[in-house]
């Protein structure tokens, strides 16, 4: 039973195309994160919900959107994809806004050529 | 802002030695640290949570330890497998509510030698 999942695991797209990557959560938390790993492996927070509110959105270009239609569900929807979008893209969930312990998705690799 | 730092990048040691993990961060007003476990092409398995009133935790062969003072943070691995190689990374969290958020060091590439 997967606590965090992703989809999809590879995500392989054209410059300037729009895509979507869901990430789902069964432990019951109320906060979820997406969080950008680059290519030397520096892992970054993007965004973070509460109970499908907003509450840390770092400084990350509004190309990239995410959606929280209940508090299992986040969704990142990024638009006008670049080459420096080439990243994985990791899904997390926690009980609190407190920074309880993280469980992380299994990440999708995202490819723009 | 708080900087998290994690040295060396890489390590290779051979199957069954003892070996420590260092990581340091510069703000000592925390409220926890984490260290977690990511294999190439995965995500991260988190292995030990350490609150801020806390000084060691242990998980089996793993044991994490926590100096607040001096801004730093130890994973000891007993008994080393080739199992154990992957990269290992910490995290602390900030003493602050609702905005909250991990930051994260680069992470430890561990090898173990059979």
């Amino acid at each position: 039973d997967t606590a965090v999942s992703q989809t999809p695991k590879y995500l392989v797209t054209q410059m300037g195309n729009d895509k979507s990557i869901k990430c789902e959560q069964n432990l019951g938390h109320d906060t979820m994160y997406w969080y950008k790993q680059d290519s030397k492996k520096f892992l970054k927070i993007m965004f973070s919900y509460n109970n499908k509110e907003l509450i840390i959105n770092e400084t990350v270009p509004n190309r990239f959107s995410p959606k929280s239609p209940d508090k299992a569900h986040l969704n990142l929807h990024i638009n006008s994809l670049e080459l420096g979008d080439s990243a994985v893209y990791f899904c997390a969930s926690s009980r609190s806004t407190t920074p309880y312990e993280q469980y992380f998705g299994p990440g999708t690799r995202l490819t723009v050529t | 802002k708080q900087e998290v730092t994690q040295i060396p990048a890489a390590l290779s040691v051979p199957e069954g030695e003892n070996l420590v993990l260092n990581c340091s961060f510069t703000d000592s007003a925390i409220y926890n640290l984490q260290w977690f476990r990511q294999d190439p092409g995965k995500g991260l398995t988190s292995l030990l949570l350490i609150q801020s009133s806390q000084r060691e935790q242990t998980s089996g062969r793993l044991n994490a330890s926590l100096d607040k003072s001096s801004g730093r943070s130890t994973l000891y691995i007993a008994a080393s497998q080739p199992g154990d190689s992957a990269t290992y990374l910490c995290a602390v969290g900030p003493f602050t509510g609702a905005n909250s958020k991990l930051t994260f060091g680069k992470g430890i590439t561990l090898s173990v030698r059979p």
